[in-house]
């Protein structure tokens, strides 16, 4: 299993420019997720996914756009890149029965975005 | 909405010592409480999960505890030793949020 992956692990844009971070994952986990990560700071959740056709926004949706078309891919879209969405970019996802408890989740390796 | 607070940003220890990392949070006692693993340029890794009945969750040399009057969580690791340098995040659900993470505590472990 490769687990969960991330294309590209770098990109620059320019302000206004929009591009797709790509995030797949071949553990047939239900649950899927975005976050980002700024230099000193915790992880935010952006949108996640219960399931294929399902998505919810997270603390900091502004910005981005998701589809969770298949129960593979998680694509995560910037429309009109903003110097405030450098950051790092982490997809994450996990197997749900229950809402009760959330198991643990499986993280990529990131995206690196810089928008100059 | 939960707010977490781990107690320093960076904490130095001597190897073979235990490390204690410290997670509060200001609302509502959660369900359920995850900690995760985070080296540099890398995504984290989820260590351990304790659930509000339980007092305390060990595996291996770690160990957990969970204080819901206290609104407090302790991450212990004993006879720590340089490979466990990295930094550690306390994560937990915040109404529709299911992890809501904490910035983290960076440990170095000095030889």
């Amino acid at each position: 299993n490769a687990g969960v992956t991330q294309t590209p692990k770098f990109r620059i844009l320019k302000i206004g420019q929009s591009m797709t971070l790509q995030c797949t994952q071949d553990m047939n986990h239900n649950y899927m997720y975005w976050y980002r990560q700024d230099p000193g700071m915790g992880l935010k959740l952006i949108y996640y996914s219960v399931g294929a056709g399902i998505t919810d926004k997270g603390e900091v949706p502004n910005g981005y756009n998701v589809s969770r078309s298949t129960t593979e891919d998680f694509p995560l879209r910037l429309e009109l890149a903003a110097p405030s969405q450098t950051s790092v970019y982490f997809c994450a996802s996990s197997y749900e029965l229950a809402e009760e408890t959330f198991n643990e989740q499986f993280f990529g390796p990131g995206t690196r975005l810089t928008v100059l | 909405s939960q707010k977490i607070e781990q107690n320093s940003e960076a904490l130095n220890i001597q190897e073979g010592k235990t490390a204690t990392l410290t997670c509060n949070y200001t609302n509502y006692s959660p369900a359920y409480l995850q900690w995760y693993r985070q080296d540099p340029g890398r995504g984290p890794v989820f260590l351990l999960l304790i659930r509000e009945n339980e007092k305390e969750k060990r595996k291996e040399r770690l160990k957990v505890t969970f204080d819901t009057t206290l609104k407090q969580s302790l991450f212990h690791i004993t006879a720590s030793q340089p490979a466990d340098s990295a930094t550690y995040l306390c994560a937990l659900p915040s109404g529709n949020t299911p992890l809501v993470f904490g910035k983290g505590t960076r440990l170095s472990v000095i030889a």
